[in-house]
């Protein structure tokens, strides 16, 4: 299974802040990743496919690049309704695997 | 609004067989690919399966013996059935859509599974 691992795993950053998380893969997976947000007791929400692409209807202010093994999520003004739990997730090889996740909360 | 609907058992014994199904709102399903994933309560998230509208099965090979994921378009619903649970299978199970595959786009409200004896 490729293994996907996230930094940090926890930040903690004011209203307004830009906000950067990584994610790499044990190996490479060409563009195949998603990014998802889960607010608590909620399910998860598609923010980022194919690594940069922005989901219809999400605001401008999230942002993903990167390819092959390391990848960058960021959102470039943080809000309030951001806090939560960003994942990546690998579709390159099955098994599907997502990233332990990164905690975002307000300072 | 689109919204998809879970429904099963939420307490089993071990095992036992876990069923739960998804299902479109309005009578219709929308996407052309159908998951399901799992969480355990305050942990990540596990994939454990995929169907296309074709009825084509891609599954977690970790979970692939005890695993069914089932597509009725007459229903506009998906299923899913894990046979012989244990305990490590208490989790919230989530549906979701995509129109990617293994891109799930939206996810229903997950369903409280609890394995317990």
């Amino acid at each position: 299974d490729i293994q996907m691992t996230q930094s940090p795993s926890s930040l903690s950053a004011s209203v307004g802040d830009r906000v950067t998380i990584t994610c790499q893969a044990s190996q490479d997976i060409r563009n195949y990743l998603n990014w998802y947000h889960q607010k608590p007791g909620k399910p998860p929400k598609l923010l980022i496919y194919d690594a940069s692409n922005l989901e219809p209807g999400v605001p401008s202010r999230f942002s993903g690049s990167g390819s092959g093994t390391d990848f960058t999520f960021t959102i470039s003004g943080l809000q309030p309704e951001d806090v939560g739990t960003y994942y990546c997730q690998q579709y390159d090889n099955l098994p599907v695997t997502f990233g332990p996740g990164t905690k975002v909360d307000l300072k | 609004q689109e919204h998809l609907q879970q429904w099963g058992a939420g307490l089993l014994r071990p095992s036992e067989t876990l069923s739960l199904t998804c299902a479109g709102s309005g009578g219709s399903l929308s996407g052309s690919f159908y998951s399901w994933i799992r969480q355990p309560p305050g942990k990540g998230l596990e994939w454990i399966g995929e169907i296309n509208l074709g009825g084509r099965t891609n599954y977690n090979p970790s979970l692939k013996s005890r695993v069914t994921i089932s597509l009725d378009r007459s229903k506009s619903q998906f299923s899913l059935r894990l046979t012989s649970v244990t305990a490590a299978d208490t989790a919230i199970y989530y549906c979701a859509r995509g129109y990617r595959l293994l891109a799930p786009d939206f996810w229903g409200q997950g369903t409280l599974v609890t394995v317990s004896s």
